[in-house]
């Protein structure tokens, strides 16, 4: 699976949009993004996948360049329980592998007031 | 919502015994797995689980560690003989299957092993 860069940490202010980057340059055409978060040593929550174009769901929108090689997962209207840390993963999407998410270090947001 | 539960939350086992951490999956999913986090450091890849075999899993995943689906709910997490280093959060995961796609996993809160 490809590798992933994200900053180590970022702040947003409560309110505002929160705007998370996530480098993946080498990534190849049948790995899908992924993104989740883990809220204070809770389990890991998905978030938002996608392929090639731009996805939103409740949660958040990816913005996913077009050659693929970087993404944005943007959250709206970040609240304080928003601050976690998240996790930008690539991986292949196949019946037939298991599931390996390779969580890196990821990016701790912080939200305040 | 449907989630996925692991048992117990915390367990505490002294250095040796073996240990069983327990999960139920979400219903209709039909893939399982293991994930463990050391304290301050990252999630870690254990192991998979499909169609009552294991498809996947990493260097962690030694003799020492086994996984079984024993009936159509419980998807259980043994470690034999655990060590200090076992310590750690164990969460469980599960995901269904579209068509000829995987898709995004559910994780449950997790199992604290504390072993001393």
């Amino acid at each position: 699976d490809a590798k992933t860069t994200q900053p180590p940490s970022m702040d947003c202010a409560e309110g505002r949009a929160a705007n998370l980057p996530c480098n993946h340059s080498t990534i190849s055409g049948n790995e899908y993004v992924y993104w989740y978060r883990q809220i204070h040593s809770q389990g890991p929550q998905y978030i938002i996948h996608g392929l090639k174009n731009n996805e939103t769901n409740e949660m958040a929108s990816l913005i996913i360049t077009e050659d693929r090689k970087s993404s944005t997962l943007i959250l709206p209207h970040a609240t304080l329980r928003d601050t976690a840390v998240y996790y930008c993963i690539v991986r292949v999407g196949s019946k037939n592998s298991g599931y390996a998410l390779n969580f890196g270090k990821g990016t701790s947001l912080l939200v305040t007031p | 919502e449907p989630e996925v539960t692991q048992t117990p939350s915390h367990q505490v086992t002294q250095m040796g015994q073996e240990v069983i951490l327990r999960c139920v999956p979400i219903s209709n999913h039909l893939y399982f797995y293991w994930y463990r986090q050391i304290l301050g450091q990252k999630v870690e890849f254990l192991v998979s689980f499909y169609n009552n075999e294991i498809s996947e899993k990493s260097e962690i995943f030694d003799d020492q560690f086994s996984v079984e689906r024993p009936d159509g709910s419980n998807f259980t997490l043994k470690i034999r003989s655990t060590k200090l280093e076992d310590s750690a959060m164990y969460f469980c995961a599960s995901s269904e299957a579209r068509g000829n796609k995987n898709t995004e996993a559910f994780f449950g809160q997790g199992t604290r092993l504390t072993v001393v």
